[in-house]
């Protein structure tokens, strides 16, 4: 079975400062592993994916992740936090030929503060 | 249309009521998913539609749900007998195939927020 952690429920930070949104997973086979956004009332959105290629990922909006298999962790970070960047975040863990396809964390609240 | 849609947006029903939830996926998309969300909590599977078959309903909680995807493009979700313990929002998701393409990636619509008074 797969799962994933998101060690912290609530994150907020200064315009300008680093994001750090830290996820662990577990899983028996090698996982996909993937961040969402959730802004208020608005649908999921993809930010970035690792599926076994790269282990630093690339994602929209100057996000990035980097697997680290001995960590089993796949945490989030951006350089630079803008008030956009406010709202809820889902690390997400696939295993491949699974039907239940994605089993979600249970989300990190980023806060950005002026 | 471009993404996956959701209808209604917001559902308010009296206990006991049959409710249903309406999901038309991109197109194109054969794979569909119901997730329901509740407050402070990450999205939970119920079920998942390859086609027009239910390929995986374990997460549906409770013989109370159902779900149908005849023409294999939209969905229903239906709940009959509501209580107030359904109360959540209910997310559709589509992607290309089983193993969504070669990402995994889900297209999630923007839900159907149910309340149960």
């Amino acid at each position: 079975a797969q799962s994933v952690t998101q060690l912290d429920s609530h994150v907020s930070v200064s315009e300008g400062t680093p994001v750090l949104l830290r996820c662990n997973y577990s899983s028996s086979y090698s996982p996909s592993l993937f961040w969402y956004v959730q802004h208020p009332n608005k649908g999921l959105q993809l930010l970035l994916k690792y599926t076994s290629a790269a282990t630093l990922v690339k994602g929209i909006n100057g996000f990035e992740a980097e697997f680290k298999k001995s960590e089993t962790s796949f945490h989030l970070t951006k350089p630079s936090a803008h008030m956009s960047d406010a709202a809820e975040y889902f690390c997400v863990v696939r295993v491949w030929g699974s039907a239940r396809q994605l089993t979600f964390g249970s989300g990190t609240q980023l806060t950005v503060l002026p | 249309g471009a993404g996956v849609s959701q209808t209604p947006s917001n559902k308010v029903t009296e206990k006991g009521k049959y409710v249903e939830l309406r999901c038309d996926p991109i197109s194109g998309h054969t794979a569909l998913y119901w997730y329901r969300q509740s407050l402070g909590q990450g999205p939970e599977f119920l079920i998942y539609f390859q086609g027009t078959g239910a390929a995986d309903d374990s997460g549906l909680p409770n013989d109370r749900f159902f779900a149908v995807r005849p023409e294999g493009s939209v969905s229903t979700l239906k709940i009959q007998r509501t209580e107030r313990g359904d109360s959540a929002v209910y997310l559709c998701a589509s992607s290309l195939g089983s193993s969504g393409g070669n990402t995994g990636e889900l297209f999630f619509g923007e839900g159907s927020r149910l309340t149960v008074l």
